[in-house]
């Protein structure tokens, strides 16, 4: 029952853009984003509620798609500060907010 | 610095042995979870509660470990005749609940080394 995450891994040149998708076999309710670097704890980026929301955080901005069951994070014109592990979280129905994290994707940006 | 804190941030202990970690939530925040982390994968849940209340407990969740938070504020991880498997990060987590759904804030961890 827990979100798969692709890619696994990417490497980015500063300023180019990438996509971390987020998908699950079941109902959602909603899908957490966060950032967490090497020793440190995760960073929230941002939650997505409704099926078709999308929202945005300086450069980083994420879909969901209640439906498919699919999150995807956007993130443009990346920054060596964005380099790190991103994490999908979700909730189903009647889970209490008990979050289930996806195996992370491992982002690296590159001068 | 009004931020999940925890303590200890390290703790090496002998297999066997009782460990028992800290976790101070964010002010005011009613929620607080427990979540293990090893190596190259996401956090995995643990437990949760809401107020002094424990709602939610893993089923990965075994005998050897319990939770508190009796005062509806801080909370404790205990983990009794620790293995070898327990080695992880600790990560306590905190969130305020006026309804719907709430993003949480996460602690640094504790990382726990089982020799």
């Amino acid at each position: 029952q827990q979100p798969v995450q692709s890619p696994q891994a990417v490497i980015l040149r500063e300023g180019e853009d990438a996509v971390i998708n987020c998908s699950s076999s079941k109902a959602l309710y909603s899908v957490h984003w966060y950032r967490q670097k090497h020793g440190e704890a995760p960073v929230f980026l941002m939650i997505l509620l409704k099926g078709g929301e999308q929202k945005g955080h300086e450069k980083i901005s994420a879909s969901f798609n209640e439906k498919k069951q699919q999150s995807s994070l956007y993130l443009t014109a990346s920054q060596l500060s964005y380099s790190g592990t991103y994490f999908c979280g979700t909730v189903g129905y009647n889970a209490g907010n008990m979050l289930t994290f996806g195996g992370g994707t491992r982002l690296m940006v590159k001068p | 610095d009004t931020g999940v804190s925890q303590d200890p941030r390290h703790k090496i202990t002998k297999r066997g042995q009782n460990v028992t970690f800290r976790c101070d939530p964010i002010s005011e925040h009613n929620r607080l979870y427990w979540y293990r982390q090893t190596l190259g994968q996401g956090p995995e849940f643990l437990t949760y509660f809401q107020n002094e209340a424990q709602l939610e407990k893993s089923r990965l969740l075994s005998d050897r470990f319990s939770a508190e938070r009796p005062k509806g504020s801080f909370s404790t991880l205990e983990i009794q005749r620790t293995e070898q498997g327990d080695s992880a990060m600790y990560l306590c987590a905190s969130s305020l609940t006026p309804s719907g759904v709430y993003e949480q804030y996460f602690g640094p961890g504790t990382r726990l080394t089982v020799t």
